[in-house]
């Protein structure tokens, strides 16, 4: 079974600063996607940055990138110029392909992300 | 485009009651997601409806949780007798179709519920 592991409950960050979330996940899948979603207070889950694990190249979105490291299972997103709205629980998570799970998500615990002015 | 849509957003019930709670996707999307987030945790995934089907109930308590999605659309989610583990936060999410990385999930607001 897959897993999906944030080592980092807790992180701060000075506003305007670069932050980096880990990731680490457990897989036998050659084939698979892996997304970083945002939760702020209320509750609301928000797709951040998504990764399909055939592609070498890491995806970025805006002030979101991340490093993809396939052969290491390791998954980070980095925010570059954090802002006061980026404060939010970060979950990590991963996705088989539909012949294999039907598309569920497995999440990570989260990381409490939480930026000073 | 309307978002998925929850109701209630907060719900407090005694243990041993019966609690439900309502879904309604984006329209188009043919796949329907239920997750139960407990506090300080990740969410997980309960139950997986195409269109009307079920595809993935493997963790739904069936001695006590039941869902249904009438018609390919709506769905309800219900705990019945609800325990006290049962309070935490009950999110839908849906997507176009399973198969592919553009199926993105789309997640409504959730809906708490507390178990006293």
């Amino acid at each position: 079974a897959q897993t999906v592991t944030q080592s980092q409950p807790e992180m701060s960050v000075q506003e305007a600063e670069t932050v980096t979330l880990s990731c680490t996940y457990d897989t036998s899948e050659s084939d698979y996607y892996l997304f970083w979603y945002k939760q702020p207070p209320s509750r609301q889950m928000i797709l951040v940055i998504r990764q399909e694990a055939y592609k070498q190249q890491n995806a970025t979105e805006n002030r979101f990138s991340v490093n993809f490291q396939k052969a290491a299972k390791s998954f980070s997103l980095k925010i570059s110029d954090s802002q006061l709205g980026d404060a939010a629980m970060y979950f990590c998570a991963y996705r088989s392909p539909f012949y294999n799970q039907g598309g569920k998500l497995i999440f990570g615990q989260g990381t409490e992300l939480s930026v000073k002015p | 485009e309307a978002g998925v849509a929850q109701s209630p957003r907060y719900k407090i019930i005694e243990k041993r009651q019966s609690v439900a709670f309502w879904c309604n996707p984006i329209s188009g999307h043919a796949t329907l997601y239920w997750y139960q987030q407990i506090l300080g945790q990740g969410p997980k995934l309960l139950i997986q409806f195409q269109n009307n089907g079920v595809v993935d109930d493997s963790q739904l308590p069936k001695d006590r949780f039941s869902a249904e999605r009438l018609k390919g659309v709506d769905s309800t989610l219900k705990i019945q007798p609800a325990k006290l583990e049962d309070s935490a936060v009950y999110l839908c999410a849906s997507s176009r179709t399973v198969g592919g990385l553009k199926e993105t999930q789309y997640f409504g607001p959730g809906t708490r519920l507390l178990v006293l």
